[in-house]
């Protein structure tokens, strides 16, 4: 079965950018999309198509997608952006989605 | 307003069915297919399968095939996941979400308690 890597955890300062990396075999050739969740909360998507914004959320938030590796870039962390960061990938072929195990962002 | 609203938190035994509900409004139902998402006390996502709600098409997690049912009733906008024999392992947040390669809309979230 397909498997997604996520560290499970990276600390950032406040005004700093954040990298969130994703791996997968041949990720890059799906597309992938990433997930905001806070405690007690829903998660909320915040990219899709490796590198699409939904209405409503900021411009620091961008993604990346290339070989096994998919990236998500906070830049100007705010004390707000600390959650959890799911990435997610879905094969259209065979429409199975997969989450990765989460990363915990810190924002010191 | 767009939502997708889920019915409220459960607590059953062992061996107990149970159906749980994902109502979608403020859009069009049957244009968008419904996944199911777990999530276990502390622990991560985890894709149980999806709905086309316009033709009831349903595509299922291998994890997940087996073990639960998704269906949907589109005449009153509703999606279901249900279980016939609840197991303590079951106890989870579970989330419905609106798409197929990413989910921009989800509810708000059923917790499920299954403790004897």
């Amino acid at each position: 079965s397909y498997e997604l890597t996520q560290s499970p955890s990276v600390s950032v300062s406040p005004g700093q950018t954040a990298s969130i990396t994703c791996s997968g075999d041949k990720l890059g050739d799906k597309f992938a999309c990433w997930y905001q969740q806070k405690p007690g909360q829903s998660p909320i998507l915040v990219i899709y198509q490796d590198n699409k914004r939904p209405s409503g959320i900021p411009e620091r938030f961008s993604g990346s997608n290339s070989g096994n590796t998919a990236t998500l870039t906070i830049s100007g962390t705010q004390a707000t952006d600390e959650a959890d960061y799911y990435c997610q990938a879905w094969d259209s072929s065979t429409s199975l989605v997969v989450f990765g195990g989460g990363t915990r962002l810190t924002v010191l | 307003e767009v939502q997708l609203v889920q019915s409220g938190a459960e607590v059953k035994k062992p061996g107990e069915s149970l159906k749980i509900s994902c109502e979608g409004s403020g859009y069009t139902f049957t244009n968008h297919w419904i996944a199911w998402v777990r999530q276990m006390p502390g622990k991560d996502l985890e894709w149980m399968g999806i709905i086309y709600p316009a033709d009831s098409d349903t595509r299922y997690s291998p994890s997940f095939q087996g073990q639960v049912i998704i269906s949907a009733d589109k005449s009153i906008n509703t999606a279901y996941l249900q279980w016939s024999s609840l197991k303590a392992s079951d106890t989870a947040m579970y989330y419905c979400a609106r798409g197929s390669g990413w989910f921009d809309l989800w509810g708000q979230g059923t917790l499920v308690t299954v403790s004897s």
